[in-house]
C-alpha cells in the first residue's frame, strides 16, 4: 500500500539552511505536497511540486524530486526562529486524498 | 476570513455521548476532506466529498461515524457512542476541482473523550 517516511526530528542552528527529507511509495503520484503544523494548529499548506518537475524554489523554500528514487526534499533557506514546527510530506493518490508522513520536528536554536 | 473554519475547537465528552463536528469549507471550493490524527502521527483519511456526493470512506470510519454534506456547502461529522479511542484531533480541508487540488485545512477540533 502507500506509505510516506520522514525522519522524525532535525535541529538546526538560526540563519543556517534546513533540509527536511521524505521518500514515497506509489510512483502513479503526481502531485507531492510540503505542509507545516505549529503547536495546536491546523496544516499550512507551505508549497507543492508535479511529478514531472524535479525542482521548485518559492522565496526561502526548494523542493527536489527524485522520482527514480520516490525521493522528496525540502529545503529551507535562511532558517528562523519562526521555522520552529512540525513539517508533514504528503503524496496525492489517484483518488484525490493525501497520504501524510508522521512529521519532521525541527528546532531552530538561536 | 476566507478560510476553512471548524467548530467546536475544543470539545471534551464523556464516553459513550454523541459529538457533532462542523466544518465550513472555503466558499467555491466543491472537495471537501475529514482527516483524523493522533499525537506524533500526520493526519489520516477520512472520507471526502465531492460536492453533496461522499465519494470515499477510509476503514478507519467505522459505523458510529457518520458524515454529511447537505447541498454541498458546509459539512458535519458525527461521532456516535464515543470512545476514548476516538480522542484525537479532527481535521477538516477543502479544495478546488481540478487536477492539482491543493488542500486547505481548517483549524482542527480537538476531541477528548473521557
Amino acid at each position: 500500500g502507500e506509505d510516506v517516511e520522514q525522519s522524525l526530528f532535525l535541529s538546526v542552528r538560526e540563519g543556517d539552511s534546513s533540509v527536511i527529507n521524505c521518500t514515497y511509495t506509489d510512483s502513479s503520484s503526481t502531485y507531492l505536497y510540503w505542509y507545516k503544523q505549529e503547536p495546536g494548529a491546523g496544516l499550512q499548506l507551505l508549497t507543492y511540486i508535479f511529478s514531472n518537475m524535479d525542482m521548485k524554489q518559492d522565496q526561502r523554500l526548494t523542493v527536489l524530486l527524485n522520482k527514480k528514487d520516490k525521493h522528496l526534499s525540502l529545503r529551507i533557506a535562511d532558517t528562523q526562529t519562526g521555522d520552529s514546527a512540525i513539517y508533514f510530506c504528503a503524496e496525492k493518490d489517484s483518488s484525490y486524498k493525501l497520504i501524510f508522513g508522521s512529521g519532521t520536528r525541527l528546532l531552530v536554536r538561536p | 476570513d476566507t478560510g476553512v473554519s471548524q467548530n467546536p475547537r475544543h470539545k471534551i465528552t464523556k464516553r459513550g455521548q454523541n459529538v457533532t463536528f462542523r466544518c465550513d469549507p472555503i466558499s467555491e471550493h466543491n472537495r471537501l476532506y475529514w482527516y483524523r490524527q493522533t499525537l506524533g502521527q500526520g493526519p489520516e483519511f477520512l472520507t471526502y466529498f465531492q460536492n453533496e456526493a461522499q465519494l470515499e470512506k477510509s476503514r478507519l470510519l467505522s459505523d458510529r461515524f457518520s458524515a454529511e454534506r447537505p447541498k454541498g456547502s458546509f459539512s458535519t461529522l458525527e461521532i456516535q457512542r464515543t470512545e476514548q479511542g476516538d480522542s484525537a484531533m479532527y481535521l477538516c480541508a477543502s479544495s478546488p476541482g481540478g487536477e492539482r487540488a491543493e488542500q486547505y485545512f481548517g483549524p482542527g477540533t480537538r476531541l477528548t473523550v473521557t
